[in-house]
């Protein structure tokens, strides 16, 4: 078992910049997360795709950020234009659809910075 | 609305000792309480998930219990080592998708 596979592990850019963030969740896991964590707000939920389609996406701060998961393989965490409060950790997390009582599993983050 | 919240924010204890770290609820309409390991410049590993059925889970040197009516979990370690140095949190799953994480405990075991 890979794991969640996260890419880059680290983004550092200047305000303004477009940034993708990618991630691959564990084969067979239909629940997808997105996390942001910072050191004043902990860890926060973004988004949630479940079969590849997004349940809710009522943490998702601003219209600047934007998810997609076109496959069950794939999904991308997407900032335009990216400013320096978007500075964070950024996690992506899978899990089996339809057992609540399995857990989530987490990749090792995108650490971003915005300058 | 679910708040967690976890106490101590830190703590460092000497090697063998046995520690609990506390993590409590405001909302007891929980699914499973769930208690992860965070390592630096990692992503979050899962130690130990309590559904709500049940009272506690036990994996090895660490045991996790969970009482609803009081809104409250323990994570407790017997004879802490070095390698247990890490942020603990736990995360409440309120049914849904909603999993509400508190803000960890940072655990420094001296050698």
């Amino acid at each position: 078992d890979a794991g969640v596979i996260q890419s880059p592990r680290h983004e550092v850019t200047e305000m303004g910049q477009e940034v993708t963030l990618r991630c691959k969740p564990i084969s067979g896991h239909n629940s997808l997360f997105w996390y942001r964590q910072t050191m004043m707000r902990g860890l926060e939920l973004l988004i949630y795709f479940n079969n590849n389609v997004p349940i809710d996406d009522s943490g998702m701060p601003e219209d600047r950020f934007s998810a997609k998961m076109p496959n069950a393989s794939f999904s991308t965490l997407k900032i335009q234009p990216s400013e320096p409060r978007d500075s964070a950790v950024y996690f992506c997390a899978s899990r089996r659809t339809g057992d609540y009582n399995q857990p989530q599993h987490f990749g090792d983050g995108t650490r971003l910075s915005i300058l | 609305k679910q708040e967690v919240t976890q106490i101590p924010a830190a703590l460092s204890v000497p090697e063998g000792e046995n520690l609990v770290l506390n993590c409590s609820f405001t909302d007891s309409a929980i699914y499973n309480l769930q208690w992860f390991r965070q390592d630096p410049g990692k992503g979050l590993t899962s130690l130990l998930l309590i559904q709500s059925s049940q009272r506690e889970q036990t994996s090895g040197r660490l045991n996790a219990s969970l009482d609803k009516s009081s809104g409250r979990s323990t994570l407790y370690i017997a004879a802490s080592q070095p390698g247990d140095s890490a942020t603990y949190l736990c995360a409440a799953h309120t049914g849904g998708f909603k999993t509400i994480f508190g803000a960890g405990t940072r655990l420094f075991v001296k050698a």
